[in-house]
């Protein structure tokens, strides 16, 4: 099946540092989301990017298809960023059916 | 907020004991997912529904079943429960095909 491969699976950062965090996946996919799980378990959906770039505030996250990685940029980062990033790959068979592959996450801690 | 409802937050059981966690999806959306977190297995998809069917099978044990109903809210049910059930239970929905998922804040599950 398809893999999800995220790096670093572990960072820690001091409160204004930027960092980028990887996603890559074995195989072509028909939709790709960033997640950020926050301490409390809460799943947060940060962006639906099947490919391109997006930007929302200090976020901004790409998806080259073709090479089949993706990105997520964290600017100025805050200790409110603190948790778990996922990213989660869609394998769709048609027929509406289909469902999210996640990787093991990459856990950020943003330090005062 | 996603929208998406999932009742208890919160659940303590002893083992050998049933349960059942409910979903509501999003407003307009058709289908639903359930996923397990555990501490060792990262999210991992049990099953999809769509519009009260069927329609994908991930890692759901047979002690654990799910339906959907008319008005589209779910149901997954926990039998003979074990120590290793313990869990985040996440619910997503979406309007099916290849439109992204969006998650609830999940049920707390610990059995004793």
């Amino acid at each position: 099946g398809i893999q999800v491969e995220q790096s670093p699976p572990d960072l820690i950062l001091q409160e204004g540092a930027n960092s980028t965090l990887r996603c890559n996946f074995s195989d072509s996919v028909n939709n790709l989301q960033w997640f950020h799980q926050n301490p409390w378990g809460q799943l947060i959906n940060l962006f639906y990017i099947p490919s391109g770039t997006k930007q929302n505030g200090r976020l901004s996250a790409t998806t080259v298809a073709t090479e089949r990685y993706s990105l997520l940029y964290i600017s100025s980062s805050q200790t409110t960023d603190s948790g778990v990033y996922f990213c989660a790959v869609l394998l769709y068979y048609g027929g509406s059916q289909g469902n999210l592959i996640f990787g093991k996450g990459t856990k950020l801690s943003v330090k005062p | 907020d996603s929208g998406v409802t999932q009742t208890p937050k919160h659940l303590i059981t002893a083992t050998g004991q049933r349960v059942t966690l409910r979903c509501s999806p999003r407003s307009g959306d058709l289908s639903v997912y359930w996923y397990q977190q555990s501490l060792d297995q990262g999210l991992q998809f049990l099953i999809q529904y769509y519009n009260g069917e069927e329609r994908a099978k991930g890692n759901i044990l047979e002690r654990f079943s799910a339906q959907q109903f008319p008005d589209l809210h779910s149901e997954l049910n926990l039998s003979s429960l074990e120590l290793g059930d313990s869990a985040l239970y996440f619910c997503a929905s979406s309007l099916g095909g290849e439109s992204p998922l969006h998650f609830g804040n999940g049920t707390r599950l610990t059995v004793t």
